[in-house]
């Protein structure tokens, strides 16, 4: 089993629906992220969880909500999308302390399309 | 303003050669990573460095805090290493700053 899984792997959806993104891990890690990735560009923070009580946005919120429902448990929404939110998506975990070797990881990516 | 530059942004080359990526920062961090992206798209973490050099297998990732530049090195490149490599750097806090990548082709 992957450390980092994201469901779905793909999804087409129309502009307007809610749509959720979820992941979770089995790392043991308390930082988890959501990243969007579009061609040409990095990737960027949509949301980042440094614990359960623990919600930051990140530089591109705007239109997203998060929700951490557990330590290993991380989902992304769209109350309604549109299609400037088609996009490739991670979820990553990180782990940063001295010993650490990679640092983060990262789920497979969301493929999202908004039609 | 990405913060983050990397060269080149493509680069093609032979099965077997050398091959350098390079990422500069603005300022000063407290980490940078060396990611690898999949053609199918998945990342994965190959390194996470803050000083001197990391080895792993035919990787190679230096870092010059002074200069504030990486680079990552691929010996006896395969095919297989054709993807797009991605640098990341850390500005103290938690959050990751990423550059465009590098896709890198190896031809057989």
């Amino acid at each position: 089993d992957a450390d980092v899984t994201q469901t779905p792997r793909n999804r087409i959806t129309k502009t307007g629906k809610r749509i959720m993104l979820e992941c979770s891990q089995t790392k043991g890690h308390d930082r988890m992220y959501w990243y969007r990735q579009d061609p040409g560009l990095g990737l960027r923070l949509i949301y980042y969880s440094f614990d359960v009580k623990d919600i930051n946005k990140g530089e591109i919120s705007d239109g997203y909500s998060v929700s951490r429902q557990a330590q290993a448990k991380f989902s992304l929404s769209l109350e309604s999308a549109i299609p400037n939110q088609t996009a490739l998506y991670f979820c990553a975990t990180s782990d940063t302390s001295a010993g650490s070797v990679y640092g983060y990881t990262f789920g497979s990516g969301t493929r999202l399309t908004v039609v | 303003k990405n913060e983050v530059e990397q060269s080149p942004q493509n680069l093609t080359a032979q099965e077997g050669e050398f091959i350098t990526i390079n990422c500069s920062y603005s300022v000063g961090i407290s980490a940078l990573h060396w990611l690898q992206q999949h053609p199918g798209g998945g990342i994965v973490s190959l390194f996470m460095l803050s000083s001197g050099k990391k080895k792993h297998g035919r990787l190679i990732a230096t870092i010059n805090i002074q200069e504030k530049h990486s680079s990552l090195h691929i010996t006896a490149s395969h095919p297989r290493d054709s993807a797009v490599y991605i640098c990341a750097v850390r500005f103290g806090n938690e959050k990751l700053t990423f550059g465009t990548g590098t896709r890198l082709t190896i031809i057989p």
